[in-house]
């Protein structure tokens, strides 16, 4: 399978723990973005990647969020000091950018549950 | 990127065309209309975008109005399976690097 995958597929923590998600886009895309949706709701953007380099952060990505894409590859997702609010589906999706409309590829998401 | 309004929800029978209208009044000439559905517990599916021109492709129909305020995609013949939460997104050309903005979009059922 050559899609976007993610890692774990669901995480349960409890309050207080951090957490790490991983996303490992479609190879030849050096565009990667991290959505967190919750129940009913369109996904909301929290972040991207132009290769390695993080262009754009969400008032959503407090300072207990932490996003990477250390070799403009994959990319992980850190949440410290887990709260309930921040069970969700995190998203992550590619695209190919650079200069050509493009669609973005998403992956199956991480369901994170916090009690 | 501009801002779109859909309804909330949407029914149509299986086999008929199911039409998902949106408004995006305030788009910009550069931005582009996509559509993206969302199967229960899935990430979401592309489907189709344009600029002005309407759009066909294996999945849908995109139909732009002249004054590209409005759009309609056309899922010709609906079956169970299209049963999703379909997004409406305006953006700028993927050159300024934009990011998706996702709205509640419109969730559509599709009835045997």
């Amino acid at each position: 399978d050559t899609g976007v995958s993610q890692d774990p597929r669901h995480k349960i923590t409890k309050r207080g723990q951090n957490v790490t998600f991983r996303c490992d886009p479609i190879s030849e895309h050096n565009r990667l973005y991290w959505y967190r949706q919750t129940l009913g709701q369109g996904p909301e953007f929290l972040t991207y990647f132009q290769n390695e380099a993080q262009l754009e952060k969400s008032r959503l990505l407090s300072d207990r969020f932490s996003a990477e894409r250390p070799k403009g590859s994959f990319s992980t997702l850190e949440i410290q000091r887990t709260e309930q609010g921040d069970s969700a589906m995190y998203l992550c999706a590619s695209s190919r950018g650079g200069g050509s409309v493009t669609e973005a590829f998403f992956g199956q998401g991480t369901r994170l549950t916090v009690v | 990127d501009a801002k779109t309004t859909q309804p909330t929800s949407m029914d149509c029978a299986e086999g008929r065309a199911a039409n998902l209208p949106c408004n995006h009044s305030t788009i910009s000439g550069n931005e582009y209309v996509y559509w993206y559905r969302q199967i229960h517990s899935q990430g979401p599916q592309y489907i189709i975008h344009g600029l002005k021109n309407n759009e066909t492709n294996e999945m849908a129909s995109l139909i732009i109005t002249e004054d590209r305020k409005s759009s309609t995609l056309i899922l010709p013949h609906a079956t169970l399976r299209d049963t999703a939460v379909y997004y409406c997104i305006v953006r700028v050309d993927d050159s300024s690097a934009s990011k998706i903005i996702f709205g509640s979009g419109t969730r559509l059922s599709i009835r045997p």
